[in-house]
């Protein structure tokens, strides 16, 4: 089956810096996504790798690794805006997103 | 942020009421999709729309009823539900449908629903 895995909940420190792992098992690999959606909100397209490395877009980071299954989300200087959750979805070889359950940030001062 | 609007933002209903929910896109995108968002579970993709033609049906129930007037609107028909049911039902588009080539999905506010 297909699977992603993410924490449940992470807690950091306003100012801080703090990574969200996600982990995939998919059939096929055409890309990740990472979303971040404030409580009662839509989810808002944040970052998308498809090659292995590093995208750094301001505070936000995302890293790829295809071989490994694996991507995370690095926030620096977090904000209290931060506080949101962060939505991990895997597009498979037919071009499906496969989704996480997400991934709860809070943010404290 | 106004590109996928959802009416009503909130609903509660009961078992043996019908109500709808709306969506639309000011996006000019071609492709529209239902999800269902239950607390602490991966969203669930119900429908997907390609150019106003359903192009999947995640085994959902039948009284789950989608529609699709056209490229822009997209609505969820609910009737006899259970509480079960009860969820965030998110509406997103994309520019085109997948099908061979990467697509961002934009999503509305969606609508919290309670079935009582």
């Amino acid at each position: 089956g297909q699977n992603i895995d993410q924490p449940t909940e992470m807690t950091a420190t306003e100012g801080a810096i703090v990574q969200i792992n996600c982990t995939y098992q998919t059939s096929g690999f055409n890309g990740l996504f990472w979303y971040q959606q404030h409580a009662g909100e839509a989810p808002t397209f944040l970052s998308y790798n498809v090659l292995d490395g590093l995208e750094e877009k301001g505070r936000f980071s995302s890293f790829l690794s295809r071989s490994k299954g694996y991507s995370y989300l690095l926030l620096k200087e977090l904000q209290m805006k931060d506080s949101a959750s962060y939505l991990c979805a895997v597009i498979d070889s037919n071009y499906q997103l496969i989704w996480g359950a997400g991934t709860k940030l809070i943010i404290k001062p | 942020e106004t590109g996928v609007t959802q009416t009503p933002r909130h609903l509660v209903m009961g078992m043996t009421n019908k109500k709808s929910l709306k969506c639309e896109q000011h996006l000019g995108h071609n492709a529209m999709y239902w999800y269902k968002q239950s607390a602490k579970k991966p969203l669930e993709l119900m429908f997907v729309y390609n150019f106003k033609e359903q192009t999947e049906n995640n085994s959902v129930p039948s009284r789950f009823s989608p529609e699709c007037p056209n490229s822009s609107h997209l609505f969820l028909h609910l009737h006899t539900l259970q509480p079960e049911d009860s969820a965030l039902y998110l509406c997103a588009s994309s520019q085109d449908l997948g099908g061979g080539a990467v697509e961002t999905q934009y999503f509305g506010p969606g609508t919290r629903l309670l079935v009582l």
